[in-house]
């Protein structure tokens, strides 16, 4: 059974800080890989959809890599801003798990001015 | 173009009672899904729908009907309301499956089932 995990839970940061998110998930056969922002008490907004044949995706200051071979993605966020404070969540769609996105739990972003 | 919405917003259910939640979509999208989300167990998917007529099972899905008679509406019932479905459902809809397409996802409808 496909397991998503995200480091780390929470993290602080000044505003202006390049910052890293990692996702990393047990099974390496995907279709793809979605990152996500979630505001507290909101929906989901899809950031960046990076395919299994696929290495990167860019939508402006965000950056999203993806590993296959070790299970392992990374959500790179440049020129931190406090409108940046969310939780951001990835999830993957397996091979042979039909339609369904498997989540991570999530980091919890907090940007400071 | 509203994407994905949801109604209610909010509502809350004595133990045993039914109701139906209702998700639309104005992207003439052919997938659609029910999710829900719980503190400590992450988004996790009851029911999803490949076309209008179809319905299918996903991770979680006791407890919970849906039904998809338009292409742009897909229905989640709770036909016997439990404590343990005190939740988060997220409905969500993309092109065609999510092999090659995002997934886009309405604002949540909380429930409290007491």
């Amino acid at each position: 059974k496909q397991e998503v995990t995200q480091i780390p839970a929470a993290l602080s940061v000044p505003e202006g800080e390049n910052l890293v998110l990692n996702c990393s998930f047990t099974d390496s056969a995907i279709y793809n890989l979605q990152w996500f922002r979630q505001d507290p008490g909101k929906g989901l907004t899809s950031l960046l959809l990076i395919q299994s044949s696929q290495r990167e995706q860019t939508s402006g200051r965000l950056n999203a890599s993806l590993d296959k071979s070790s299970g392992r993605s990374t959500l790179y966020i440049a020129a931190s801003q406090p409108g940046d404070s969310a939780t951001y969540l990835c999830a993957v769609n397996g091979v042979g798990a039909g339609n369904m996105l498997t989540f991570g739990g999530g980091t919890r972003l907090m940007v400071k001015p | 173009n509203a994407g994905v919405t949801q109604t209610p917003k909010f509502r809350v259910l004595k133990t045993g009672q039914s109701m139906t939640l209702l998700c639309a979509q104005d992207m003439n999208h052919e997938y659609m899904y029910w999710y829900r989300q719980d503190p400590g167990m992450g988004l996790r998917l009851i029911h999803y729908s490949v076309g209008e007529g179809t319905t299918a099972k996903g991770e979680v899905p006791d407890g919970y009907n849906v039904s998809r008679l338009k292409k742009q509406n897909f229905l989640l019932g709770l036909e016997s309301a439990a404590p343990s479905q005190t939740s988060v459902y997220f409905c969500a809809s993309s092109y065609q499956g999510s092999y090659s397409y995002e997934q886009y996802f309405g604002p949540g409808t909380r429930l409290t089932v007491t």
